[in-house]
């Protein structure tokens, strides 16, 4: 069970460029979420879905998209990175009921060039 | 939306010490999670609890949800125990977004 994964770790970008990153998780659960962190900001939502097909924005999203086309995948995607993209990135899952609590990936770390 | 308020926002400890964290929060919530982010970087779920107690080893936490606060507790720190440590709840109608507090910084020292 390896609960979420995210890749990749690390990511250097230069302004302009696109990637995704990749969120995948095992555990079934229906909400899953992509969050920013930075220094002082704490964790923002950035977006979120409770289940295939089915996305929405979060408090900071611009300048990514997500799609959600299978219960276990949630890719993040950055269309034309820019340095205040620099940041930490997380994705989580939880069951429905939000019982249990979310569980959250390792986390990558991307640098906007 | 939901105001997450943790304190205090940086402690220092001895090996062996006591420790209590503080977070309130401004309006009912369905659920409240425990956090340790450690010194690598990684977000580990301490506790989900909304209302009660809950024990796990040296840890402990209690959620009075009627007076909007949980704490915290550690017992008999030890340097492993350093790291961020954040309070996270969501609120309202529907279970899918967290909001965090800011975090309290935990140094402990040998």
């Amino acid at each position: 069970n390896a609960g979420v994964t995210q890749t990749p770790k690390f990511q250097v970008l230069k302004t302009g460029q696109s990637m995704t990153l990749q969120c995948a998780q095992d555990m079934n659960h229906e909400y899953m979420s992509w969050y920013r962190q930075d220094p002082g900001m704490g964790l923002r939502l950035i977006h979120y879905s409770v289940g295939a097909g089915i996305t929405d924005q979060g408090e900071v999203p611009n300048g990514y998209n997500v799609s959600r086309s299978t219960t276990e995948d949630f890719p993040l995607r950055l269309l034309s990175a820019a340095p205040s993209q620099t940041s930490v990135y997380f994705c989580a899952s939880s069951h429905p009921s939000g019982h249990y609590g979310y569980t959250f990936g390792s986390g990558t770390r991307l640098t906007v060039v | 939306g939901i105001q997450v308020e943790q304190s205090p926002p940086d402690l220092i400890l001895q090996e062996g010490a006591n420790s209590t964290l503080r977070c309130n929060f401004s309006d009912s919530v369905n659920n409240l999670q425990w956090f340790h982010q450690n010194p690598w970087g990684q977000l580990i779920n301490l506790f989900y609890i909304p209302s009660g107690t809950k024990q796990n080893g040296r840890l402990s936490a209690t959620t009075v949800a009627t007076e909007r606060y949980s704490l915290l507790y550690i017992s008999s720190s030890q340097t492993t125990d350093s790291g961020v440590y954040f309070c996270a709840v969501i609120s309202g109608g529907s279970n899918y977004k967290l909001t965090f507090g800011k975090g309290t910084l935990l140094t402990v020292n040998p």
